[in-house]
């Protein structure tokens, strides 16, 4: 069973960055893409983008200009970094995984972990 | 981008009824949808994709319909532990959205 953990700071200033980790176990991070994924009272949920294990990735054209994400096979890990955040940035984050057969949709999540940008 | 609208926001039910839950998209994504099912302090739970299709481990009182642009979640007999809120998301185009939500609620 493939569990993932969302790990980084739960508070950022504003105009710094965000950082998160995913962590992958009972599985590899090969061959699969990682999503991220918010929630917030505002929009709801939100993809972010995802990565795949070789690197390829694909954002939300309303992040694309903050969004970074990248993986390290060598740990079972994936990671997002978002620049100059705000208070709308402030959300509960996923990683998911998306399903190796049905590319878009999202069969494995972490528990989400709250990240508030303040001062 | 593609907007998906569900309907409706609450839905107040007794255990044992059946729940129907609507998901409307701005445009036609085929049957590239997915419903969810969350409830409080957890992550989504992976319940339909590809508009009927369950996934792995769901029971067979949920089901789903729909195509283009209009879409059915049916929970029937509802259980005490299905009360929760229930997404719809589409995958036709990029980027990939989630509707706002259907809460199912115990009347």
């Amino acid at each position: 069973q493939v569990q993932l953990q969302e790990s980084g700071p739960g508070l950022v200033k504003p105009s710094e960055t965000l950082s998160l980790t995913c962590t992958v176990s009972g599985g590899s991070i090969n061959s699969y893409y990682w999503n991220w994924i918010r929630q917030s009272a505002g929009k709801g949920l939100e993809w972010i983008g995802r990565i795949y294990s070789s690197g390829s990735t694909n954002y939300n054209p309303s992040l694309k200009s903050r969004v970074t994400m990248s993986v390290d096979m060598s740990k079972n890990q994936f990671s997002l970094m978002l620049i100059s955040v705000t208070a709308a940035d402030t959300a509960v984050y996923y990683c998911a995984k998306e399903t190796g057969g049905t590319t878009g949709t999202f069969d494995y999540w972490g528990q989400g972990t709250l990240v508030t940008v303040s001062s | 981008e593609i907007v998906l609208t569900q309907s409706p926001v609450t839905l107040s039910l007794s255990p044992g009824e059946r729940a129907t839950l609507s998901c409307r998209a701005s445009q036609g994504v085929s049957s590239h949808l997915a419903w969810y099912q969350q409830k409080p302090g957890q992550a989504p739970r992976f319940l339909i994709y590809d508009a009927s299709n369950r996934a792995s481990g769901i029971p067979a009182r949920f089901s789903g319909s729909g195509s283009g642009t209009d879409f059915t979640l049916t929970i029937s007999d509802l259980e005490p532990e299905d009360f929760a809120v229930y997404y719809c998301q589409q995958r036709s185009n990029w980027p990939w959205t989630f509707g706002r939500g259907t809460k199912v609620e115990i009347k």
